[in-house]
């Protein structure tokens, strides 16, 4: 079946450092790409999704491109913000409007 | 406005109280959903309801009920619960189902405690 596989964590980063966190995906079909973050307490928010391949989803400074060759969809941003803290969801909806979720990798920034 | 409301935000109930989760959302949504987030763990899919049908119900014990009264509001009924069913509860909502690209928007959560 589909599934969503992403790096684990804790991510420990100093203010202003360049992120990347890992994401590659097994689909069968034609897959939508979602990044999710949650902070502490509260539920998911939508951060930024691609629907196809070449795509680039972007959102606050996060961006991460859907790659169909290597199947990854990587979350990227330049300067990371002590209120970036949070845990962040990898997602991909299938054709049948499932949606799963990877494990989760928790991103804590330094001051 | 992506807002998804869910009462309450807190539940603590006995393993024989019948109690209910309730979640709504004035979008227009056409699709609404129910996930079960435990501590350090991705939300798992519970149930899904498309143009207020139940469409998918991941096996889902029959100790929760869920309830679609119309496009706006969806309820969890809660019955003999076990401690293990203490975690998160998220709903969610979309706009149209069978559309590529649909887009989930969950709600801040009901937190669950069964004692």
């Amino acid at each position: 079946g589909d599934s969503v596989t992403q790096m684990e964590g804790p991510v420990t980063l100093s203010e202003e450092a360049f992120l990347t966190i890992n994401c590659t995906y097994t689909a069968t079909g034609y897959p939508s790409l979602f990044w999710y973050v949650q902070y502490p307490g509260e539920g998911l928010q939508l951060l930024l999704k691609a629907t196809k391949a070449d795509d680039k989803g972007s959102n606050k400074g996060f961006e991460a491109t859907y790659r169909k060759e290597t199947t990854s969809f990587h979350l990227e941003k330049g300067s990371v913000q002590v209120s970036d803290s949070a845990v962040y969801f990898c997602a991909l909806r299938d054709d049948f409007n499932k949606f799963y979720f990877g494990s989760g990798t928790k991103l804590n920034v330094k001051p | 406005d992506t807002e998804v409301t869910q009462t309450p935000k807190h539940l603590v109930m006995g393993m024989t109280n019948k109690k209910s989760l309730k979640c709504e959302q004035h979008m227009g949504h056409r699709a609404m959903y129910w996930y079960k987030q435990k501590a350090k763990k991705p939300p798992e899919l519970m149930f899904v309801y498309s143009y207020e049908k139940l469409s998918i119900n991941e096996s889902v014990p029959s100790r929760f009920s869920p309830e679609c009264p119309n496009s706006s509001l969806l309820n969890l009924h809660l019955h003999a619960l076990q401690p293990e069913d203490s975690a998160l509860y998220l709903c969610a909502s979309s706009q149209d189902p069978d559309r590529d690209g649909n887009t989930i928007y969950f709600g801040e959560g009901s937190w669950l405690t069964v004692v």
